[in-house]
């Protein structure tokens, strides 16, 4: 059975320091993909990257960094320089193939000014 | 990106009464899907809409209880019937893009609030 943990429930940090999200997934596919999600206050899904298995190679993409590693089942996100723009709840979530996206908790992101 | 949009964006909702949530797609989409955030809570997905078939509903969902119609690549509703204030969720609609390969999207959600 597919399942995602994000451990941490809630996160402070004071602006402009960098934070890493956590996330480790359980999966019996060798294809699988992996997702983050953004929900600021505002209540909308925002979608911000999809990885497949199969490409284990980091990503940055501005400020937002990822680090995939299946040796360990884990999809971490890092917020560089963090801005108070940045707080939101934040979702890891998995899929097999068949569209369907599993979610984890969520970790919920304050960023202090 | 897919473009998408629900109605009502929230709706107060006496007990036992029935709602229907509609969802919008700029674009013809193979795969909708209808979700429900409960207060505080992660996502659940409750079905996958299939154009021309029912509905594949998850554990723990029923179609009596949330019955579904996807009549064509673009719309798909869902209607939460006979609620209860445990109802008391946000239902969110996400496709995945047409082409873009587990591209998944999602609308802006539509607040729903029991009495």
């Amino acid at each position: 059975a597919q399942k995602v943990t994000q451990a941490q429930t809630e996160i402070s940090v004071v602006e402009k320091e960098d934070v890493t999200l956590d996330c480790v997934y359980e999966t019996r596919d060798t294809t699988y993909y992996l997702f983050w999600y953004k929900q600021p206050p505002s209540g909308e899904l925002v979608f911000l990257i999809r990885r497949n298995s199969f490409d284990e190679q980091n990503e940055i993409s501005g400020r937002y960094s990822w680090n995939f590693q299946k040796s360990t089942s884990s999809f971490n996100f890092t917020i560089t320089a963090s801005q108070v723009v940045d707080s939101a709840v934040y979702f890891c979530a998995l899929s097999e193939g068949d569209d369907k996206i599993i979610f984890g908790k969520g970790t919920r992101l304050h960023i202090l000014p | 990106s897919a473009v998408i949009s629900q109605k009502p964006s929230r709706d107060i909702c006496q007990r036992g009464t029935s709602l229907t949530i509609q969802c919008q797609v700029d674009s013809q989409v193979t795969m909708m899907f209808w979700y429900r955030q409960q207060p505080g809570q992660s996502l659940t997905l409750i079905a996958t809409a299939n154009q021309g078939s029912e509905a594949t509903y998850e554990s723990g969902f029923v179609i009596d209880k949330f019955p579904i119609s996807r009549p064509n690549l673009t719309f798909s509703t869902l209607t939460v019937s006979n609620m209860s204030p445990e109802d008391s969720s946000i239902y969110l609609c996400s496709v995945d893009s047409s082409g873009i390969y587990n591209e998944q999207f999602f609308g802006p959600g539509t607040r729903l609030t029991v009495l």
